[in-house]
């Protein structure tokens, strides 16, 4: 299974953009990489996902470098409620499938 | 549209003594994972369910864990006898097929063992 190698931590200054990188390197073809968050003592959030082309939704932005080793999340404007664990997940199985498979993550704190 | 249900929300139990969380996954949702978070660590997978069939438990310790997914919706994680290497979240979480399709969490169930 392709792994993600993240910093442990970051800040940011709210109102500005959080931009977490991940690195996976030993990412195959049809693996998609997937974000989620988690806020203290709360599940898992998903926020975004993608496969080759960059994405965007109404929490964030994806964006995966050509040679897919790596990819950055983007916060656009953080606000103190984004202060969360982020991780960055290489989707085992085939394609878009299977289990996911969580690593460290990155400890985003968005300060005043 | 109710997300993923679990219960109870916190449990402090004695060494020993066994403890039971309950999930009810998404409406729809027919896979269904139990995921096992120690503290500052990244969940675990434990175990997953296609319906009401185990397609995933390698990670599951048998001696004294046991999942059950009856009718294929809701389903119990059991730990009998509990140790104090148990004390963690327990994450319930679940997805409607398991092509190309989102995996929502629970709250999770915090799990303490003395």
């Amino acid at each position: 299974d392709a792994k993600t190698t993240q910093p442990p931590s970051m800040d940011c200054a709210e109102g500005r953009a959080a931009n977490l990188p991940c690195n996976h390197s030993t990412i195959s073809g049809n693996e998609y990489v997937y974000w989620y968050r988690q806020i203290h003592s709360q599940g898992p959030q998903y926020i975004i996902h993608g496969l080759k082309n960059n994405e965007t939704n109404e929490m964030a932005s994806l964006i995966i470098t050509e040679d897919r080793k790596s990819s950055t999340l983007i916060l656009p404007h953080a606000t103190l409620r984004d202060t969360a664990v982020y991780y960055c997940i290489v989707r085992a199985g085939s394609g878009n499938t299977g289990k996911l498979i969580f690593g460290q993550g990155t400890t985003l704190q968005v300060k005043p | 549209e109710a997300g993923v249900v679990q219960s109870p929300r916190y449990k402090i139990i004695e060494k020993k003594q066994p403890v039971a969380f309950w999930c009810n996954p998404i409406s729809g949702h027919n896979t269904l994972y139990w995921y096992r978070q120690n503290l500052g660590q990244g969940p675990e997978l434990l175990i997953r369910y296609e319906n009401e069939e185990a397609v995933d438990d390698s990670q599951l310790p048998k001696d004294r864990f046991s999942a059950e997914r009856l009718k294929g919706v809701d389903s119990t994680l059991k730990i009998q006898p509990a140790e104090l290497g148990d004390s963690a979240v327990y994450l319930c979480a679940s997805s409607f097929g398991i092509t190309g399709n989102t995996i929502y969490f629970g709250e999770g169930s915090w799990l303490t063992v003395v």
